[in-house]
C-alpha cells in the first residue's frame, strides 16, 4: 500500500503565526483530505483537496484560516494561519489508495 | 447523513483474552465499505480491517475479526488473543454517501493487561 511521508512531526509556534503542513504520497492519488484531531477527541474532516481545482471546506472551516495547496497528484501542504491556542491538534493528511486509506504520521501543533 | 457511534468510550482485556468492540452505523447508501482503524500512542492511524457491504462473509485479518450485520447496522470488531502491541485507540469509520470522506466515530480506547 502507499506510503504518506507528512512533515512537521510537531511544532510549537507563537499565536498569530501560520504553519505549512506538508504531506507527500509515494503514489499519484485523486483526492487528498486534510483532518484535525483535537486532544482526546476523534478525527474531524477539514477539507479535500483535488489536484487542479480549489479545496472544499467541511462546514466550520475556511479557506481564509487553512488554505490548502494541491499542485500535483502526490503532494499537498494545509496552512493554519493567524493560530491561536484553540488550534492546538494534531493534523493529519490522508489518501485513499487501494485497499483503504493511507494516513500520514500526523503534526502535532502547539500554540502558545 | 452518515453516522458512526461507537458506544463504549474504553474497555480493558486480559492478554491472550479476547474482546469485542462495537460500532453501529446510519447510512441511506446500499453499497459502501467499513472500516476499523487503531491509532497509537504515536498517533498512526493504523487500517486494521475493511468490509464491503455487499458482502455477507465477515472480514478476517489474523486475530483481528468483524461481525458485520448489515441490517442492524452493526459493525463490531474482535480482537482474539489480545496483545499489548494492541493496546491504542480503535475508530470506526464509513465513507460518507456518495463520497470517499470519512466519517469517524469517537473513537475507543483499548487497555491490554500483562
Amino acid at each position: 500500500s502507499a506510503v504518506i511521508s507528512q512533515k512537521p512531526s510537531r511544532d510549537i509556534c507563537q499565536r498569530g503565526t501560520s504553519l505549512t503542513i506538508q504531506c507527500q504520497v509515494d503514489s499519484q492519488v485523486t483526492m487528498m483530505f486534510w483532518y484535525r484531531q483535537q486532544p482526546g477527541q476523534s478525527l474531524t474532516l477539514i477539507a479535500t483537496a483535488n489536484q487542479g481545482s480549489e479545496a472544499t471546506y467541511e462546514s466550520g472551516f475556511v479557506i481564509d484560516k487553512f488554505p490548502i495547496s494541491r499542485p500535483n497528484l502526490t503532494f499537498s501542504t494545509l496552512t493554519v494561519s493567524n493560530m491561536s491556542p484553540e488550534d492546538s491538534s494534531i493534523y493529519l493528511c490522508s489518501a485513499m489508495t487501494g485497499y483503504g486509506y493511507t494516513f500520514g504520521s500526523g503534526t502535532r501543533l502547539t500554540v502558545v | 447523513a452518515q453516522t458512526v457511534t461507537q458506544s463504549q468510550p474504553e474497555m480493558s482485556v486480559q492478554e491472550a483474552e479476547t474482546v469485542t468492540l462495537s460500532c453501529t452505523y446510519d447510512t441511506s447508501e446500499s453499497d459502501y465499505y467499513l472500516f476499523w482503524y487503531k491509532q497509537p500512542p504515536s498517533r498512526q492511524m493504523i487500517l486494521v480491517i475493511r468490509q464491503e457491504a455487499y458482502k455477507q462473509q465477515n472480514a478476517t485479518e489474523n486475530r483481528f475479526s468483524v461481525n458485520f450485520q448489515k441490517a442492524a447496522k452493526s459493525f463490531s470488531l474482535k480482537i482474539s488473543d489480545s496483545q499489548l502491541g494492541d493496546a491504542a485507540m480503535y475508530f470506526c469509520a464509513l465513507p460518507k454517501g456518495g463520497s470517499e470522506k470519512l466519517v469517524f466515530g469517537k473513537g475507543m480506547k483499548l487497555t491490554v493487561n500483562p
